[in-house]
């Protein structure tokens, strides 16, 4: 399969405690995104990369997100101190391409439960 | 707010009908638009795109309209299936892709 992968499927943390993800995005595709999914609501999008630059990040980011793609390959998302308000879809997508012609393909997403 | 957005939550569509989408956009620049299906526990899965300098485009069995006068686009499904049952999204590729709520296609046989 040679599609995008997310890493785990389903996380379950208790409040207080740091979760990592990870994304191995489609070889070709230089760049990745981030997005967080609540229940009945479409993706949010939080950060994306170009190659390992880390090019933006939503305002709704809290200090508490942090995201790395150290060698313009797979990607990781920590969260610190998760809050139950953290519980979402985590969501990574990729795409190569420029400008008006950029299609996102996503990954099925990692589910996170904060207890 | 959102600068993607649709019409209806929920469409029930009789399978065999065709079913029609609709989403409007805010940003009279954007310049390309996707749209996506989701199913429950899945990530959303490419299903066709347009770009502004096109007014229609088709697929296998999904049609995209743009009409870039009033900032809205629709997607038709002919021949609706049971497969086809999904939250639908459209995005502006403007930025870093705007999602609305989505749209929940619910087939009866």
């Amino acid at each position: 399969d040679t599609g995008v992968s997310q890493d785990p499927r389903h996380k379950i943390t208790k409040r207080g405690q740091n979760v990592t993800f990870r994304c191995d995005p489609i070889s070709e595709h230089n760049r990745l995104y981030w997005y967080r999914q609540t229940l009945g609501q479409g993706p949010e999008f939080l950060t994306y990369f170009q190659n390992e630059a880390q090019l933006e990040k939503s305002r709704l980011l809290s200090d508490r997100f942090s995201a790395e793609r150290p060698k313009g390959s797979f990607s990781t998302l920590e969260i610190q101190r998760t809050e139950q308000g953290d519980s979402a879809m985590y969501l990574c997508a990729s795409s190569m391409g420029g400008r008006g012609n950029e299609k996102l393909f996503f990954g099925s997403g990692t589910q996170l439960s904060v207890l | 707010g959102e600068s993607v957005g649709l019409h209806l939550p929920t469409l029930s569509v009789q399978e065999g009908d065709n079913s029609i989408i609709n989403c409007a956009y805010s940003n009279s620049a954007s310049d390309y638009f996707i749209w996506y299906k989701q199913e429950s526990g899945k990530g959303p899965q490419f299903i066709i795109d347009i770009r502004s300098n096109m007014d229609k485009r088709q697929g296998q069995r999904v049609t995209v309209l743009l009409n870039k006068t009033v900032k809205h686009l629709s997607l038709q499904i002919a021949a609706t299936q049971p497969g086809d049952s999904a939250v639908y999204f459209c995005a502006d590729s403007w930025g870093k892709f705007q999602f609305g709520a989505g749209t929940q296609v619910v087939v009866t046989p």
